[in-house]
């Protein structure tokens, strides 16, 4: 079935370092979306990416979407410790519309 | 507000003994879908729903049951929990409308425990 490759699964930096999540597919993706998971919490929505080679920012995040459609990355800037969480792409599957498959996600920890 | 919520928040229950965990959503949309969230493993997906009335496998969905006869319910059933469903499992749903996707809103989440 389909799969999402998302790396690293954890990263550690020290706060004001700048982070970056991939997320790979073997498969052309039509759309694909970001969401963060706090501790404790429950997944929120962040982006959703559609075109080819898009770029998208929300003030220190910046989310690709590859000119292939195959893959995606999140960076952030100048990290801070309220950026703490997991981090998980989410390209809609094949042939289901609105139907989400979830990268296994990246868990960012910030040291102040 | 626009909400999902999930019923119980929490739950410890023996092998064997039948359980259902609610999830409502007030936004009247179409989609509804079941996760659950191992460490390692991240979200993989139980059941989900197009509409009322249709409902499909997702990737890991033996021991469980669901059924979507009204739009804003999706119970998750368990009829004979076992150990190893142990998890944290989230209720999700969002509208579907037209080309493009739209996002997820999820619950709060119910962890289960199972010995």
């Amino acid at each position: 079935g389909q799969q999402v490759m998302q790396i690293p699964q954890y990263q550690h930096v020290q706060e004001g370092e700048d982070f970056t999540t991939y997320c790979n597919s073997s498969t052309t993706l039509s759309n694909i979306q970001w969401y963060k998971q706090r501790p404790g919490g429950h997944p929120v929505f962040l982006i959703q990416l559609v075109k080819s080679g898009e770029v998208k920012k929300q003030k220190r995040l910046t989310f690709q979407f590859g000119e292939a459609k195959k893959n995606s990355s999140l960076h952030i800037t100048a990290t801070q410790t309220t950026d703490v969480g997991t981090y998980f792409c989410a390209p809609e599957r094949g042939g289901s519309q609105g139907n989400l498959i979830f990268g296994k996600g990246t868990k960012l920890s910030v040291k102040p | 507000e626009a909400q999902v919520t999930q019923n119980p928040r929490y739950l410890i229950t023996v092998t064997g003994k039948k359980l259902t965990v609610t999830c409502s959503q007030n936004m009247n949309h179409e989609y509804m879908s079941w996760y659950r969230q191992d460490p390692g493993l991240g979200l993989r997906q139980i059941y989900y729903s197009m509409n009322v009335e249709v409902t499909d496998k997702g990737d890991v969905p033996e021991g469980y049951k669901v059924s979507r006869k009204e739009k804003r319910n999706f119970p998750l059933i368990l009829e004979s929990p076992s150990p190893n469903q142990t998890s944290l499992y989230f209720c999700a749903s969002s509208p579907l409308a037209g080309v493009v996707g739209y996002e997820q809103y999820f619950g709060p989440g119910t962890r289960l425990t199972v010995t």
